[in-house]
């Protein structure tokens, strides 16, 4: 299995507050990405990291910003929560010779 | 628009018979693909790719076939056990460079004793 972790796991929160998710990785690899995961919808990408401080958007960014200080941290946050991110929230990871993506095991996200 | 199609949501096979699983794109620069399995309350798991290069990828009871003239994939699954019980993600993506890839909706495979 590849080296990601997520945490936390489960958080519930109210509307309005500030919310931060984090992804590991050992795996030192470059690339690092944030999904969410809805009935209906799949997998969307929200960020992506191609290194160090840099980041760009994905098909479904708006109400969400990330940060990457470090190669194996990649941080998604949510200003002020709303009801419509209540998700699953997945962080992958792509490196080395290969383009395939390998997943943490998800942040279940409740918005009340 | 959705440039990644599974239209069927989901799919019931008896036992060790053959599950075949479908994916549709519309974007033709699409050049690399992926298939994932996921179970409930975990991560998806990587199970087979694909290069445009190819048709056809094997690994073990996995084949996933691309006929690129009708943007169309599929993975087989012979033969199905109950275990391959689980939601099948397929992905694409252009090779530029950032391996930002495009998920479909998923199918749920339900393999029958």
């Amino acid at each position: 299995d590849a080296g990601i972790t997520q945490s936390p796991r489960h958080k519930v929160t109210e509307t309005g507050t500030p919310v931060t998710l984090r992804c590991h990785q050992t795996e030192n690899h470059r690339y690092m990405y944030w999904y969410r995961q809805d009935p209906g919808h799949g997998l969307r990408l929200i960020h992506y990291s191609y290194g160090v401080k840099d980041t760009d958007k994905g098909e479904v960014s708006d109400g969400y910003s990330v940060s990457r200080s470090k190669t194996e941290d990649f941080l998604l946050t949510l200003e002020s929560a709303t009801s419509s991110q209540t998700s699953v929230y997945f962080c992958a990871i792509t490196g080395g010779t290969e383009e395939t993506q390998y997943f943490g095991p998800g942040t279940r996200l409740l918005v009340l | 628009d959705q440039q990644v199609k599974q239209n069927s949501p989901s799919l019931s096979v008896q036992e060790g018979r053959i599950s075949i699983l479908n994916c549709d794109y519309t974007n033709s620069m699409f050049d690399y693909f992926l298939w994932y399995k996921k179970y409930p309350a975990e991560g998806p798991t990587f199970l087979i790719s694909i290069s445009s290069i190819k048709d056809k990828n094997e690994d073990g009871r996995f084949t996933v076939f691309l006929n690129k003239s009708a943007k169309h994939l599929s993975l087989h699954i012979v033969p199905s056990q109950p275990g391959d019980s689980a939601v099948y993600f397929c992905a694409a993506s252009r090779t530029s460079g950032t391996y930002k890839y495009i998920f479909g909706t998923g199918t749920r495979l339900k393999v029958l004793a």
